[in-house]
């Protein structure tokens, strides 16, 4: 059974760059055809796609965000990583990696980690 | 970018009922679309997939239809964990686009 779990801080000050983790436990993340996915969800609201990274480390992100965004992977710690740069106050969101596998799920994301609440304040 | 709407926005419905939302996309997008319930507090879940095909150990009450730009999830009884957010999602073209959501909630 696949597991993700997200960490990082859930505080981050206005201008700097949000940094996350996700571990993925079950399964080794070089392994198969998977996209591994990062969404947010601002309190209250919908949730917004930010961007995947491939099992072979191609990147694709969220035209919204792209400038901002670096998704990046760590095959030896069966980790991948999200950094946001230049944050606002409109970056405040739980977090949730997830993962995608390309063709088994026609492009759903099949397995979620609990999300992380990551607030932007000074 | 592929715009998603739903309806109803809330629907307030009984332990039995039966519950359908309505999934529309701005363009065509044949038969990539999912479904995910989500309660207060937690991850989203995958319910369909490809518009009509039910992820694994998901009850047989949901169920998923449509193509092209109208898509419809059903849950044909009701039950007291089914009260919920329930999302759709385009993943027929980049980037993947949620719709607004759609809230399951008591009578």
């Amino acid at each position: 059974q696949v597991q993700l779990q997200e960490s990082g801080p859930g505080l981050v000050k206005p201008s700097q760059t949000l940094s996350l983790t996700c571990t993925v436990s079950g399964g080794s993340i070089s392994s198969g055809s998977y996209y591994w996915s990062w969404i947010r969800q601002p309190a209250g609201k919908g949730l917004e796609w930010i961007g995947r990274i491939y099992t072979s480390g191609s990147t694709n992100y969220n035209p919204s965000l792209k400038s901002r965004v670096t998704i990046s992977v760590d095959t030896s710690k069966n980790q991948f990583s999200l950094k946001l740069s230049s944050v606002t106050a409109a970056d405040t969101a739980v977090y949730y990696c997830a993962r995608d596998p390309v063709i088994a799920v026609a492009g759903a994301l099949d397995y979620w980690g609990q999300g992380t609440l990551v607030t932007v304040s000074s | 970018d592929i715009q998603m709407t739903q309806s109803p926005s809330s629907v307030s419905a009984s332990v039995g009922d039966r519950v359908t939302i309505t999934c529309r996309a701005s363009q065509g997008i044949s038969s990539w679309l999912a479904w995910y319930q989500q309660k207060p507090g937690k991850a989203p879940k995958l319910l369909i997939y490809a518009a009509s095909s039910l992820q694994s150990g998901v009850p047989s009450r949901f169920s998923g239809s449509g193509s092209g730009t109208d898509f419809t999830l059903t849950i044909s009884s009701l039950q007291p964990e089914d009260f919920a957010t329930y999302y759709c999602q385009q993943a027929n073209s980049f980037p993947p686009i949620f719709g607004p959501g759609t809230k399951v909630d008591i009578k």
